[in-house]
C-alpha cells in the first residue's frame, strides 16, 4: 500500500493568514493526488484533484501543487468557513489511501 | 445533482455482518463510466477506503478486509449495498458510500452524509 504523511497534524491560525499543508507519498505518485477538507459531522469534500486542478464551485483561494511523492494545498487567505479537516488522497495504486488528517484550528 | 444516501441498521452485534445499502439518486450507476466506493472513518480518526464496484459488477476490495466484505450492486434499484462479516467493535465507524469520478486520475466527487455503525452486544 502506498502510504500517505501529512504535516503538520494541526495547525493554529488566523483569519487572512496564508497556510500550507504538505503531504508525502511513500512512492511517487505523478500527480494522482487530491485534497478534501472535512467539518465536523459531514461528509468530505473534494477541493483539488489530480494535484492541482480547482474543483468546480471551490474558492480559489484554495491552489494545490506538487508531483511525484510531495504535494502542497495553499490556502491564500484563510476564512471562517476554513476551519475544518484537510485530507490528502492517493489514486494512483488500490488501495486507495488518505492520509491521516491536517486540523486546521481558530488561533 | 447526484445524491448517495447511506441506509442500514446502525448496530450490529459482534460476530454478526454489517450491512448497509447506498441508494443513487440524480444519476444512473449502470450508465457506466464510475466507480462506486465505501469508505470508513473510526470516531475521530481518518479515513480507510474499504472498495469499489462498478455497474458490472466488478469489484476491488481494500486487502485489510478482503477475507470479511462483500459489495454488490442492484441497478435496477440504482443502489449498491456493503457487507461486512465477523464484524468486532473495532468496526464501529461512520461508513460512508462515495462515486469514484470519471477522471483521470480519479476522485471521490459525490458522497453521502454518513452512517454511524456500531458494534455492540
Amino acid at each position: 500500500d502506498i502510504q500517505m504523511t501529512q504535516s503538520p497534524s494541526s495547525l493554529s491560525a488566523s483569519v487572512g493568514d496564508r497556510v500550507t499543508i504538505t503531504c508525502r507519498a511513500s512512492q511517487s505518485i505523478s500527480n494522482y493526488l487530491n485534497w478534501y477538507q472535512q467539518k465536523p459531522g459531514k461528509a468530505p469534500k473534494v477541493l483539488i484533484y489530480a494535484a492541482s486542478s480547482l474543483q468546480s464551485g471551490v474558492p480559489t483561494r484554495f491552489s494545490g501543487s506538487g508531483s511525484g511523492t510531495d504535494f502542497t494545498l495553499t490556502i491564500s487567505s484563510l476564512q471562517p468557513e476554513d476551519f475544518a479537516t484537510y485530507y490528502c488522497q492517493q489514486s494512483y495504486s488500490t488501495p486507495y489511501t488518505f492520509g491521516q488528517g491536517t486540523k486546521l484550528e481558530i488561533k | 445533482q447526484v445524491q448517495l444516501q447511506e441506509s442500514g441498521p446502525g448496530l450490529v452485534k459482534p460476530s454478526q455482518t454489517l450491512s448497509l445499502t447506498c441508494t443513487v439518486s440524480g444519476g444512473s450507476i449502470s450508465s457506466g463510466g464510475y466507480y462506486w466506493s465505501w469508505i470508513r472513518q473510526h470516531p475521530g480518526k481518518g479515513l480507510e477506503w474499504i472498495g469499489y464496484i462498478y455497474y458490472s459488477g466488478s469489484t476491488y476490495y481494500n486487502p485489510s478486509l478482503k477475507s470479511r466484505v462483500t459489495i454488490s450492486v442492484d441497478t435496477s434499484k440504482n443502489q449498491f449495498s456493503l457487507k461486512l462479516s465477523s464484524v468486532t467493535a473495532a468496526d464501529t465507524a461512520v461508513y460512508y458510500c462515495a462515486r469514484d469520478g470519471d477522471t483521470v486520475p480519479a476522485y471521490f466527487d459525490y458522497w453521502g452524509q454518513g452512517t454511524l455503525v456500531t458494534v455492540s452486544s
